[in-house]
Formats: structure tokens, C-alpha cells, sequence
């Protein structure tokens, strides 16, 4: 099965600090990048994504940096906030070639931001 | 969220036994989904469905089945040949928004425990 790997398993920031996720994958024929946010007991909820025609996007204090030739990408979360606590998935899928929804997702990194 | 319902939240299952995790979307989305959460590892495809009365599985099938009767509902069965049933069950369902492509929302969640 084709991985997608997520490190690290948990983070710890202070508040205001950076926090950086990344994620590396195998199957090159992926075209879509999503990044997933969960809070406890609930389902995910999309982030923000990128393709991999362009190496960086940003919506707020959210980026994802994307290396091609290096099959990873990470995301960073600018001036982390207690709220910004949650577990965050990658994934990767061919979107164009197959049910949208069949993401290879990565492992999860349980981030917690400190006041 | 995002109008998909789940329920039970919690559900508890007796050795042997096989029970129903229900799953409903209002959405009118054709495709939908269920993904198994454990702790570590990320979320893993169980079965899809694209379309009425059609399902396929998904990387770890065994031990579960679905039935796809009605666009709106997507049930799954976690039989008793499944061995280890502990998890975080989720549903999900996919869909196009005009001018974002296509995405995919989640349920809350089940959480299914072997008393």
C-alpha cells in the first residue's frame, strides 16, 4: 500500500510560536494534498490543501510548503493558538483518477499549544 | 456536522456479537464512506460507495459490511468475525462545491468498545 508518512506523532508549542508538520508520500501519482484538523470526538474537518503545481499556499495563519522532487510537504501554523490544539492529518489522493474520498492519510500529529 | 449524522456516539459490543453503526447525510451526496480511526494510525478506508446499491471494499474490509439501499444512508456492520472492533468509527461523504472542486465532509464519530 502506497504511505503516506507523518511526523512527528505529537508536538508542543508555546503560544505564538510556529508549528510545523510534515509529511512525505510514496505514490507520485498523487494530485491533491489535503490537510485535515480534528478536535477530540469529532470527525476531521479540511484545513486547507494544495496541488502539486504550486509550492506554497496560505489561508490565514495557515501554509503548506510543497517539495515535488522531494515527495514531501509540510504544514505551519504561524502564532499558534491554545485553539489551534488538535490532532492534524495529511493525505494524499489521485483525485483525478479515482472516489474522491479513498485519501491514504497519515498517521496524525497531536499538536497541543500552551497559553 | 457539516449534515452528516452518526449514531450512536458510543456503542458497546458483546462478544459474538454483531452490531450497526448508522450513518446518514443530507447533502444529496452520491459518494460516501467509512473509515476506521485507531490511536497511531490514522484513518483507514473500510468500504465506499459511489452510487446507490454499489459498494466495494476498502483496505481493511474484513470483519465489516454495508449496504447502500437509500442516497441518504450508509450503515456498516462490524460482524462478529471482526476480532478486533475497538475504534473510532467514521462516517463520511463527498461531494463538489462550485468554485472549491470536490471535498469531503465527516460525521462525529462512533466510538465502539468490546465489553
Amino acid at each position: 500500500q502506497q504511505q503516506v508518512k507523518q511526523s512527528p506523532q505529537s508536538l508542543i508549542v508555546q503560544k505564538g510560536g510556529i508549528s510545523i508538520i510534515n509529511c512525505a508520500y510514496e505514490n507520485t501519482a498523487f494530485d491533491y494534498f489535503p490537510w485535515y484538523q480534528q478536535f477530540p470526538g469529532k470527525g476531521p474537518a479540511l484545513l486547507i490543501a494544495i496541488r502539486p503545481d504550486v509550492s506554497e499556499k496560505k489561508e490565514g495563519r495557515f501554509t503548506i510548503s510543497f517539495n515535488k522532487s522531494a515527495k514531501q510537504f509540510s504544514l505551519h501554523i504561524m502564532d499558534s493558538q491554545p485553539g489551534d490544539s488538535a490532532t492534524y492529518f495529511c493525505a494524499g489522493i489521485n483525485a483525478g483518477g479515482t472516489s474522491y474520498g479513498k485519501l491514504t492519510f497519515g498517521q496524525g500529529t497531536i499538536l497541543t499549544v500552551h497559553p | 456536522d457539516g449534515g452528516i449524522t452518526q449514531s450512536p456516539k458510543y456503542l458497546f459490543r458483546k462478544e459474538g456479537q454483531n452490531v450497526t453503526l448508522s450513518c446518514e447525510q443530507n447533502l444529496n451526496h452520491d459518494a460516501m464512506y467509512w473509515y476506521r480511526q485507531d490511536p497511531g494510525q490514522g484513518l483507514r478506508l473500510i468500504y465506499y460507495s459511489q452510487i446507490v446499491n454499489d459498494f466495494q471494499k476498502g483496505d481493511i474490509a474484513e470483519g465489516y459490511s454495508v449496504s447502500r439501499e437509500k442516497k441518504e444512508s450508509f450503515p456498516l456492520t462490524v460482524t462478529s468475525a471482526q476480532k478486533n472492533p475497538t475504534a473510532f468509527y467514521l462516517c463520511a461523504s463527498s461531494g463538489r462545491i462550485r468554485g472549491q472542486g470536490e471535498k469531503l465532509f465527516f460525521g462525529s464519530g462512533t466510538q465502539l468498545s468490546v465489553l
